[in-house]
């Protein structure tokens, strides 16, 4: 079966310094995994996605994420956190096993201090 | 591109009245999308989904008599909330599924969500 897990409900940084959310999946086949964004009050923006390319994925506003298979995790990362990165942030997974519905991991808000 | 729209972006009414929400993909076509509801601090938790041309798929759990929804066009899905209760007040987020294969059969694009507040 097809899950999620964010390891972190809550993370908290310091304006400028290295953020790390994590997530580990679970995936039956070949997974398609995505980080999205959720502002409040505010639908889903897609960060990025990996789809059986290259391992590293890089997205916008600096994020980017590795897959790594044998730890069957896709942890997102930035080297520097802005105050507009204060937002929730969601790991998805997916496969064709599943009919490549989309699996939902608990979030992880993040909070960026001045 | 890939624009997802839903209208309305919120809503109140009162208990027992019936509420419509429209999902549209703007600027490519959708044969498949998928209706969310989201409790305040909670995840995504996906209701039904919604095939052009074809019944619906709910959830288990998700009552389907309660929650209508029609896929009547590629560029269109609606969602029903019959006989509101204030229990049924939630954030509602649609996506939907590019036909063109180029695009990634297995790519959402998700919608801005509807707030329904039933009093």
């Amino acid at each position: 079966a097809q899950s999620v897990t964010q390891l972190d409900s809550h993370v908290s940084v310091s304006e400028g310094t290295p953020v790390l959310l994590r997530c580990n999946y679970s995936s039956s086949y070949s997974p398609s995994l995505f980080w999205y964004v959720q502002h409040p009050n505010k639908g889903l923006q897609l960060l990025l996605k990996y789809t059986s390319a290259a391992t590293l994925v890089k997205g916008i506003n600096g994020f980017e994420a590795e897959f790594k298979k044998s730890e069957t995790s896709f942890h997102l990362t930035k080297p520097s956190a802005h105050m507009s990165d204060a937002a929730e942030y969601f790991c998805v997974v997916s496969d064709l096993w599943s009919g490549n519905q989309f699996y939902f991991g608990t979030g992880t808000s993040l909070t960026v201090i001045p | 591109g890939a624009v997802v729209s839903q209208h309305p972006s919120w809503v109140i009414c009162k208990s027992g009245t019936s509420v419509k929400i429209e999902c549209r993909s703007l600027d490519f076509q959708a044969t498949t999308m998928f209706w969310y509801r989201q409790f305040p601090k909670q995840s995504l938790m996906l209701m039904a989904t919604s095939n052009e041309g074809s019944k619906a798929t709910y959830e288990q759990g998700v009552e389907k008599d309660k929650f209508l929804i029609n896929h009547a066009s590629l560029t269109l899905s609606t969602l029903t909330v019959t006989s509101a209760h204030p229990e049924d007040s939630s954030f509602y987020i649609c996506s939907a599924r590019d036909i063109n294969f180029l695009a990634g059969p297995y790519e959402q694009y998700f919608g801005p969500g509807t707030r329904l507040t039933v009093t």
